[in-house]
C-alpha cells in the first residue's frame, strides 16, 4: 500500500519569510497530492491540491510542486504570516481510493 | 469550497455508554464518506468508509461493531461508538467528496472531540 513520509515534523520561520514541507510516497500509481492545513481541534482545511499530470501550482502565497519521477512534492509558502501557524498535511491518494496522510508538520511564525 | 458539517463539536460520556456523531454534506451528494480518528499531535488515521445504501468498509484494526456506520442518505452518514471506554477518546472526523466530481477534492468536517470518563 501507499506510504508517505513527511518532514521536517516541525518547522519555525520568522514572519515574512518562506516555508517548504517535503513529503515522498511509495505508490508510483497514486495520481493526486492534497495538502491540509489543520488548526488546533479544528478539521483539516483542503488549501492546495495537485494532479500527477502538473509539475506545479500556485495560488497566490502557495504553491506546490510535484516530482513524479523521484515521487515527492513540496509545499511552499512565502511571505508567512502569524495565521499560517498550524499543522500541515500532505497526503497521496490512488484513483479515488482513499487518502494516506503524512504524519504532519508544525508550522510556527514567529513575529 | 463545499461544506461539510459535523455534530456534536465535543461531547464528555460515561464509560459504557453509546455516542453518535452525524457528518453532513450541507451543499452536495456523497455517495461516500470516510471517518477518521486521530490521538493528540497525530496524524488522521482511516478507520471506515462509509457508503451509501450499503455497508461500510473498515480498515485493518478497526472493529466494525464497536464503530457502528450509517449511510442512510447522499447527505447524512453517522458515527457510533458503542459501549465506550476511555481508550476511545478521540478526536474524529468525517470527510465527504462531491458525487459525480471530476476532480478529487475531500472535504472535512469540523472535528468531534470525544472524552470518555
Amino acid at each position: 500500500g501507499e506510504n508517505v513520509e513527511q518532514h521536517p515534523s516541525t518547522l519555525s520561520v520568522q514572519e515574512g519569510d518562506s516555508a517548504v514541507i517535503k513529503c515522498t510516497y511509495s505508490d508510483s500509481a497514486s495520481n493526486y497530492f492534497p495538502w491540509y492545513k489543520q488548526e488546533l481541534g479544528k478539521g483539516p482545511q483542503l488549501i492546495i491540491d495537485i494532479r500527477s499530470n502538473v509539475g506545479e501550482k500556485k495560488d497566490q502565497r502557495i504553491a506546490v510542486t510535484l516530482n513524479k519521477t523521484a515521487k515527492h512534492f513540496s509545499l511552499h509558502i512565502t511571505e508567512t504570516q502569524p495565521e499560517d501557524s498550524a499543522v500541515y498535511f500532505c497526503a497521496a491518494e490512488r484513483l479515488k481510493n482513499k487518502l494516506v496522510f503524512g504524519a504532519g508538520t508544525i508550522l510556527r511564525v514567529k513575529s | 469550497g463545499a461544506v461539510v458539517s459535523q455534530h456534536p463539536s465535543r461531547v464528555i460520556c460515561k464509560s459504557g455508554t453509546s455516542v453518535k456523531i452525524e457528518c453532513r454534506s450541507l451543499d452536495f451528494q456523497a455517495t461516500t464518506m470516510f471517518w477518521y480518528r486521530q490521538f493528540p499531535k497525530q496524524s488522521l488515521m482511516l478507520m471506515a468508509t462509509s457508503n451509501e445504501g450499503s455497508k461500510a468498509t473498515y480498515e485493518q484494526g478497526v472493529e466494525k461493531d464497536k464503530f457502528l456506520i450509517n449511510h442512510a442518505s447522499l447527505t447524512l452518514s453517522t458515527l457510533t461508538v458503542t459501549s465506550a471506554h476511555p481508550e476511545d477518546s478521540s478526536f474524529y472526523i468525517c470527510s465527504a467528496r462531491p458525487q459525480g466530481a471530476t476532480n478529487e477534492k475531500l472535504f472535512f468536517g469540523s472535528g468531534t472531540q470525544l472524552s470518555v470518563l
